[in-house]
């Protein structure tokens, strides 16, 4: 079935590094990605999102990169501080549930050492 | 804070037993959607709601049943719990339905069945 996966369950860095998050995804109906951050204790937040004509997109000390071809996604955290130590999540949406469910992939562990 | 509001915030039951858990959207959402989230299944899309009506259905099991009500604020049904069904169940909501429009979390329902 439809899965949404993770390479690293946990990253460990050094503040002030730039963090690598890779999500990878089956679902070729994928149109819509999504980052989200999960602090302990609070619900996911919205970091960032890509729609399927897009190969790239820039935040603030974020970027979230597309590649279609090998369904792949990941979000670079520049200049990584402590603050960004939480669960990320990569989730996608697909045009044949209508753009209704977000499927999450089981989320990375960002370890942030001061 | 993301707007939307859920209760209670932690929830100890027994097997066997029923129980109701909140959520408030952010004012002027008109969708609301249900999460599980456990340790082995990950962030799990339940059931969305729009503006009274069900619209979406995910891996929701028959023993959990939600609703919307006028005045938008839903209402998940948990009933016969099972120890497995101790998890975070999170509500988000957005503005309308389907698209690209981003769910904005609650703080979840932490319930623990013994």
């Amino acid at each position: 079935g439809e899965s949404v996966g993770l390479h690293l369950p946990t990253l460990s860095v050094q503040e002030g590094d730039n963090s690598i998050i890779n999500c990878a995804y089956s679902n070729s109906a994928s149109d819509y990605f999504i980052w989200y951050k999960q602090e302990s204790g609070k619900g996911p937040q919205f970091i960032i999102d890509i729609r399927s004509n897009m190969d790239k997109r820039q935040g603030q000390r974020v970027t979230v990169l597309l590649n279609k071809t090998v369904k792949h996604l990941s979000l670079q955290i520049a200049a990584t501080q402590p603050g960004d130590s939480a669960v990320y999540f990569c989730a996608e949406k697909s045009r044949n549930t209508g753009f209704q469910k977000l499927v999450f992939g089981t989320g990375t562990r960002l370890l942030v050492s001061p | 804070d993301s707007g939307v509001t859920q209760t209670p915030k932690h929830l100890i039951t027994a097997t066997g037993q029923r129980v109701t858990l909140r959520c408030s959207p952010r004012s002027g959402d008109l969708s609301v959607y249900w999460y599980q989230q456990s340790l082995d299944q990950g962030l799990q899309f339940l059931i969305q709601y729009y503006n009274g009506e069900e619209r979406a259905k995910g891996n929701i099991l028959e023993r959990f049943s939600a609703q919307q009500f006028p005045d938008l604020h839903s209402e998940l049904n948990l009933s016969s719990l099972e120890l497995g069904d101790s998890a975070l169940y999170f509500c988000a909501s957005s503005p309308n339905w389907g698209g690209n429009n981003e769910q904005f979390f609650g703080p979840g329902t932490r319930l623990t069945v013994l």
